[in-house]
């Protein structure tokens, strides 16, 4: 299985910071990865695929880089709608997989 | 617009099973796979597995293939999770979701399963 590992495990930061979030893959991946967003009691929302592209709706303060086993997605400019947990999981080969989250908290 | 939509929350004893379904609307069904997830009290999200909605093929994850089986009812635009031989580490959110490019755009609400004595 491939195994995907987020980081920081968890960070705090202010309304208007940047935030980087790292997510690494125990093997090449190309570019099959996405970002989801997760509020407390809700259903993670997709945010970014295929590594870049950014979904339908979300605002372009978000993106994302990278291929191979080192990915990235940026926050811009956090906004307070933006403190969440956020996964990164592989759709390169089956299992799919999940890093194991990273979550922003209010400084 | 599209939604999944899943049945209400379970409570089940050790050794039971549970059935948990999931009604698409706004989309056509067979056109897209469902994928289903699951996460734990304060955990991360694990993949389960996969059924094609247009064929009925599955993939499960390991950790799930000797107890669980994934089927859809195509009249219904509905699939199942059936999952056996509960323990109480199947305690979790379990959430299906709509596969499109290799990623979920569209999730249902959850549905709880507890497993307790």
């Amino acid at each position: 299985d491939i195994q995907m590992t987020q980081s920081p495990s968890s960070l705090s930061a202010s309304a208007g910071d940047r935030v980087t979030i790292t997510c690494r893959a125990s093997e090449s991946i190309s570019s099959f990865l996405n970002w989801y967003q997760q509020k407390p009691g809700k259903a993670p929302k997709l945010l970014i695929y295929a590594a870049s592209s950014l979904q339908s709706g979300v605002p372009s303060r978000f993106s994302g880089s990278g291929s191979g086993t080192d990915f990235t997605l940026t926050i811009s400019s956090l906004q307070p709608e933006d403190f969440a947990s956020y996964y990164c999981q592989q759709s390169y080969n089956i299992p799919w997989t999940f890093g194991q989250g990273t979550k922003v908290e209010i400084k | 617009q599209v939604q999944l939509v899943q049945s209400g929350a379970e409570v089940k004893k050790p050794g039971a099973s549970v059935k948990v379904s999931c009604k698409a609307s706004g989309y056509t069904f067979t056109r897209y796979g469902i994928s289903w997830v699951r996460q734990a009290p304060g955990q991360g999200l694990e993949w389960m597995g996969w059924i094609s909605t247009y064929n009925g093929n599955t993939n499960y994850a390991q950790n799930f293939q000797d107890r669980v089986t994934m089927t859809t009812d195509t009249s219904a635009n509905t699939a199942y999770l059936h999952l056996r031989s509960l323990r109480s580490d199947d305690s979790a959110m379990y959430y299906c979701a709509r596969e499109w490019l290799s990623a979920w755009d569209n999730w249902g609400q959850g549905t709880l399963v507890a497993v307790s004595s």
